[in-house]
């Protein structure tokens, strides 16, 4: 079964890192491009980042350039997510999702999430 | 705010057709990019629908339905059931923003 796991979430003050980790599993993870997700508390869905299969080619939305770092490790199954200069704007579920080429690059695999609280 | 626009609610009775309208712009769907549609149930991991368009992925019911037209696209169900009560978004690329963008959201509740 294809399958992706969140972890890393929790609380941390203003102006602190986070790290989330999305463990994948059931496919080949280097053949797919992976996206963050995040919705925040009463809000809607905001497309955070996406990274290539390969780890060539980044995007970021703006809310978080220049702040938020994605990564991968292919040989690990494993899509990174480094949270810098925390903002109490950016408390949110986090979810990771995989791009799908064969289906128009929608998102067709997503995980649980992880909840990212920015508070003092 | 989002760049694309969906109506907050939507509701309807078992057994009828709703529509959920997503309103982009010529920076979005109006370019062509392919709409994509998603139902999520806060805490849960968003499902997919739809994809380019009016396409479903395998194990999803033929009573959920896409389309597009100019800078808009709209998604339908027929049939309502009660588990249809959740969220619903659409999603695109937008060239101005050199990202992907989700509708504003949906929610779809059966009375």
């Amino acid at each position: 079964e294809e399958q992706l796991l969140e972890s890393g979430g929790g609380l941390v003050q203003p102006g602190g890192s986070l790290r989330l980790s999305c463990a994948a599993s059931g496919f080949t993870f280097n053949n797919y491009a992976m996206n963050w997700v995040r919705q925040a508390p009463g809000k809607g869905l905001e497309w955070v980042s996406i990274i290539s299969g390969s780890a060539a080619t980044t995007h970021y939305a703006d809310s978080i350039k220049g702040r938020f770092t994605i990564s991968r490790d292919n040989s690990k199954n494993t899509l990174y997510l480094q949270m810098d200069s925390l903002r109490a704007d950016d408390t949110a579920v986090y979810y990771c999702a995989r791009s799908d080429w064969r289906r128009s690059d929608s998102f067709d695999i997503w995980g649980q999430g992880t909840l990212v609280t920015v508070s003092s | 705010q989002s760049v694309m626009t969906q109506p907050p609610s939507v509701s309807g009775a078992p057994g009828q057709r709703v529509t959920i309208s997503c309103t982009g712009s010529s920076s979005n769907i109006g370019t062509g990019y392919d709409v994509h549609w998603y139902r999520h149930l806060p805490g849960t991991a968003p499902k997919l629908l739809i994809f380019g368009h009016n396409n479903r992925p395998s194990g999803v019911p033929d009573r959920f339905s896409g389309s597009r037209s100019g800078t808009s696209a709209s998604l339908a169900i027929t049939g309502l059931q009660v588990e249809d009560e959740a969220d619903y978004y659409c999603q695109s690329y937008d060239s101005s923003l050199s990202g992907y963008v989700f509708g504003s959201g949906t929610r779809v509740t059966v009375l």
